[in-house]
C-alpha cells in the first residue's frame, strides 16, 4: 500500500519562509507531486519532482531525496493568499491515480 | 491550459434519493478519469478509475453498485450516488490528465449534502 504522512498545521507570518514535508512508504515510486487546495475549492497542481533534488517555480520549490522517501515543499515571501492546505502526492499503478498524503494546513499571519 | 468542470456545484437531495454528477475535460480528450472524495479538514481519497468505454476500476472498500461510474465519451464521466444517506455526504472531486500522467486537473467539485 502507499503512505504519506505530513505535518497537519503549519502557521507562518506574511514574508517568511516555511517547509512543508512530506515522508512517504510506496511499493513503487515514479514521482513526487504537490497540490494547492483552498477551502471549499479543487486542488491545483504546484510542482512535481520525478528526480532527486530541487525544482524551482518562482516562490515555491519541491525537494525530493528518493534514498530517504522524503520530500518537502518550500514556501518563500508567504502572502496572505498561500494560506491553504498542501498535499504531496504520487501517482501509483499504470494508471497514475493518486495518491493523496494527510495534508498540510498553511495558516499565514500577519 | 486544460479545463476540468463538474456539475453541479453543490446539491441537497433526501435520504433515499439518487444523484448524478458530471465531470467534463472541456478542451481535451480524456480516456481516463478519477473519481475522489472528500470529508472535511481530511485528505482526498480515490474512489474509483473511470475508463471510456469499459468498467471503472473501484478502489478497495468502495461499493460499486453503490457509486455508478458512467464514461460514455472521451469528455464525459458521470458519477451516480444512489440510494443517497446522510453519511455520503461529502466533497466530490473529479480529475483528468490531458496528457502526462504526473499533472491532473482537478474539477471544481460537487458538495453533497444528504438529509
Amino acid at each position: 500500500g502507499q503512505s504519506l504522512e505530513q505535518p497537519s498545521e503549519v502557521t507562518a507570518v506574511e514574508g517568511a519562509i516555511v517547509q512543508i514535508n512530506c515522508t512517504y512508504q510506496t511499493s513503487g515510486f515514479y514521482g513526487l507531486s504537490w497540490y494547492q487546495q483552498h477551502d471549499g475549492g479543487a486542488p491545483t497542481f504546484l510542482s512535481y519532482n520525478a528526480l532527486d533534488g530541487l525544482e524551482e517555480t518562482g516562490r515555491f520549490s519541491s525537494f525530493l531525496s528518493r534514498s530517504d522517501s522524503y520530500g518537502y515543499l518550500l514556501l518563500q515571501e508567504l502572502q496572505m493568499k498561500d494560506s491553504a492546505s498542501y498535499f504531496c502526492a504520487v501517482p501509483t499503478g499504470t494508471a497514475s491515480k493518486l495518491t493523496f498524503g494527510t495534508g498540510t494546513r498553511l495558516q499565514v499571519t500577519l | 491550459g486544460a479545463v476540468v468542470s463538474q456539475h453541479p456545484s453543490w446539491v441537497i437531495c433526501k435520504s433515499g434519493t439518487s444523484v448524478k454528477i458530471e465531470c467534463r475535460s472541456l478542451d481535451f480528450q480524456a480516456t481516463t478519469m478519477f473519481w475522489y472524495r472528500q470529508f472535511p479538514k481530511q485528505s482526498l481519497m480515490l474512489m474509483a478509475t473511470s475508463n471510456e468505454g469499459s468498467k471503472a476500476t473501484y478502489e478497495q472498500g468502495v461499493e460499486k453498485d453503490k457509486f455508478l461510474i458512467n464514461h460514455a465519451s472521451l469528455t464525459l464521466s458521470t458519477l451516480t450516488v444512489t440510494s443517497a444517506h446522510p453519511e455520503d455526504s461529502s466533497f466530490y472531486i473529479c480529475s483528468a490528465s490531458p496528457q502526462s500522467p504526473d499533472t491532473q486537473y482537478f474539477g471544481p467539485g460537487t458538495r453533497l449534502t444528504v438529509l
